[in-house]
């Protein structure tokens, strides 16, 4: 059964820094990696798509990686701004419904 | 506009009531799904739907019936069955299951 996993679950960091954040999966047949965003009390906004073959997707300051051999993605930030605050959620699709991990919640201090 | 709808945003019950949440999409997806998010666990899914007239079991689907009579529709009622019905409801769709777009979500507290 496929596991999602995200370190770490909270972390907070000054304005303009840039952040690494981490996903972890446990089986590496999956068909894509969905990064999203999650404001308090929203929906989720879907940010990145990452398909399996490929190895990064890149949005404005965002870009996520993928590494399937290793069950990994991470979605870098660049130079972070208070607006970014937000819990980030990636999924993975295989053939089962999209799997979630439990989110980082990112706190960008001004 | 494209997009999916939940309704209401904010719901309250008394413990012992049947109530149902409405989740509509006009992007024509094919999938819809609902999870159930508490804080510190993620998200759940409870049933999706990959056709009109059929729907299958989540990971935790007890407590819960749905129904999917129109391929833009797919309520979900959280039954007097569910034990701790208190939480924050996601709707989703997807066109092949492996992309999914999110509603603004549905607070549920029951009292």
């Amino acid at each position: 059964k496929q596991e999602v996993t995200q370190i770490p679950a909270a972390l907070s960091v000054p304005e303009g820094e840039n952040l690494v954040l981490n996903c972890s999966f446990t089986d590496s047949a999956i068909y894509n990696l969905q990064w999203f965003r999650q404001d308090p009390g929203k929906g989720l906004t879907s940010l990145l798509l990452i398909q399996s073959s490929q190895r990064e997707q890149t949005s404005g300051r965002l870009n996520a990686s993928l590494d399937k051999s290793s069950g990994r993605s991470t979605l870098y930030i660049a130079a972070s701004q208070p607006g970014d605050s937000a819990t980030y959620l990636c999924a993975v699709a295989g053939n089962t419904p999209l799997v979630f991990g439990k989110g980082t919640r990112l706190s960008v201090i001004a | 506009d494209g997009g999916i709808t939940q309704s209401p945003k904010y719901l309250f019950r008394k413990e012992g009531q049947n109530v149902t949440l409405s989740c509509e999409q006009n992007l024509n997806h094919d999938a819809m799904y609902w999870y159930r998010q508490d804080p510190g666990q993620g998200l759940r899914l409870i049933y999706y739907s990959q056709i009109v007239n059929d729907f299958q079991k989540g990971d935790i689907a007890e407590g819960y019936s749905v129904s999917r009579e129109k391929k833009e529709s797919f309520p979900l009622t959280v039954t007097s069955a569910q034990k701790n019905p208190t939480a924050f409801y996601l709707c989703a769709s997807s066109i092949d299951g492996r992309e999914q777009y999110f509603g603004p979500g549905t607070r549920l507290t029951v009292t």
